[in-house]
């Protein structure tokens, strides 16, 4: 039982270019969520997805796209990646509504 | 929008004090609070989760109360060791699927 995994661990990425953080989840949780960590500020909701085939914006949607491919996995792809998007992101599942949640060790992403 | 403070930021102890923890939230009307622990580099591991309904849970040394009237919650670590080292976040959620999340306190237990 692995959890949350989080693909990859680390990335850098130019200015402009494009890529997908992989998460995934094998306890069969509904909901599933994508979260960004920066110094001073917390962790901010981007997406989160309360049951397969339905996603919705959290605090810092701008710039990030999501799809929940089954119920297993939750993607995070940044079009156009841009400086500000340097970042920890973090993936997690939950269940039910109001439960425990199970973090991914996150992806260290660097734009450069 | 729900804002929510953990204070201190940085918290030194020696082993075996016993120590709390705070957490302020501005919106009263959450869903849950949750307590996490975050080691350097890694993911958040759950501590204790309180419904609204409840005042207060336990897990060990662990004792988290909450008091949404005053938006208010506390992290109690009784006999504190090295082990407990880390970030401490807590979050609260609302009516919708958004969570909240503190800033943290980093915690350093010296032997």
């Amino acid at each position: 039982n692995a959890g949350v995994t989080q693909t990859p661990k680390f990335q850098v990425l130019k200015t402009g270019q494009s890529m997908t953080l992989q998460c995934a989840q094998d306890m069969n949780h509904n909901s599933m969520y994508w979260y960004r960590q920066d110094p001073g500020m917390g962790l901010r909701l981007i997406y989160y997805s309360a049951s397969e085939g339905t996603t919705d914006k959290g605090e810092v949607p701008n710039g990030y796209n999501v799809s929940r491919l089954n119920k297993r996995e939750f993607s995070l792809r940044l079009e156009s990646a841009a400086p500000s998007q340097t970042s920890v992101y973090f993936c997690a599942s939950e269940a039910h509504r109001a439960e425990t949640q199970y973090f991914g060790p996150g992806t260290r992403l660097l734009v450069l | 929008k729900q804002e929510v403070t953990q204070i201190p930021a940085a918290l030194s102890v020696p082993e075996g004090e016993n120590l709390v923890l705070n957490c302020s939230f501005t919106d009263s009307a959450i869903y849950n609070l949750q307590w996490f622990r975050q080691d350097p580099g890694k993911g958040l591991t759950s501590l204790l989760l309180i419904q609204s309904s409840q005042r207060e849970q336990t897990s060990g040394r662990l004792n988290a109360s909450l008091d949404k009237s005053s938006g208010r919650s506390t992290l109690y670590i009784a006999a504190s060791q090295p082990g407990d080292s880390a970030t401490y976040l807590c979050a609260v959620s609302g009516t919708g699927n958004q969570f909240y999340f503190g800033t943290g306190t980093s915690l350093t237990v010296i032997p």
